[in-house]
């Protein structure tokens, strides 16, 4: 069964400390890794995608890695801001239009 | 840049209501377009995509549907809602590339009392 966990479930850190998300999943074919950040109430928001090749990718403080062989990949924040405050969701494509979500880590980041 | 636009934001309604919620992708032509459905604590769930006009696909089977009347346009619609209908809706559009990624619009929290 195609699935994607993330852990923790939620997680409070105090501004400008760093962090780091986990994602673990059981999916195949396996396409490519997304990580999205999403604000309450609104729609997710691309950070990283990453493919079976790519092992690390950077968007600002923002450091995702990808191990295919363990199937784990986790999002590293650095420095955090009071506007990471989010929902977290890992994302893998198991090929064209279908997309296995985890049910995200909640980040409050703390003054 | 391409861009999806949702309304209403949020929406209140009877149980055995009718709803239709509205998506609408600029930016692009002939895109594909999924409505997925985001339960409190749950992960999202795709309900519908469509690749084209007149052409959706149902992932799920239940109290909506879904209709594509123009290329841009991407409808989710009920005749009567049920209270397990409450949820935050989303419409996603698929960006054409090497990762094929999707980008989302800014979602309609529905809620049947």
């Amino acid at each position: 069964k195609n699935q994607v966990e993330q852990s923790p479930q939620s997680l409070i850190i105090l501004e400008g400390k760093n962090c780091t998300l986990q994602c673990n999943y059981t999916v195949s074919p396996f396409s490519n890794l997304r990580w999205y950040k999403q604000d309450t109430g609104r729609g997710p928001v691309s950070l990283t995608i990453m493919t079976f090749s790519e092992n690390t990718k950077s968007n600002g403080r923002y450091t995702a890695t990808l191990d295919a062989d363990t199937k784990q990949s986790s999002l590293h924040i650095t420095a955090s801001q009071l506007s990471d405050s989010a929902s977290y969701i890992c994302v893998v494509s198991a090929g064209f239009q279908k997309l296995v979500f985890g049910t995200g880590t909640r980040l409050l980041v703390s003054p | 840049s391409q861009t999806i636009h949702q309304w209403p934001a949020t929406l209140v309604q009877p149980v055995g209501s009718p709803l239709s919620l509205e998506c609408t992708v600029e930016g692009t032509s002939n895109p594909n377009l999924y409505w997925y459905r985001q339960a409190a604590g749950r992960g999202l769930q795709l309900l519908f995509y469509s690749v084209g006009i007149g052409q959706i696909s149902s992932e799920v089977p239940q109290n909506l549907s879904a209709s594509r009347p123009q290329d841009r346009q991407f409808i989710l619609s009920s005749k009567k809602l049920l209270l397990s209908d409450s949820g935050f809706y989303l419409c996603a559009g698929l960006r054409q590339g090497s990762y094929n990624e999707q980008f989302f619009g800014p979602g309609t929290r529905l809620t049947v009392l």
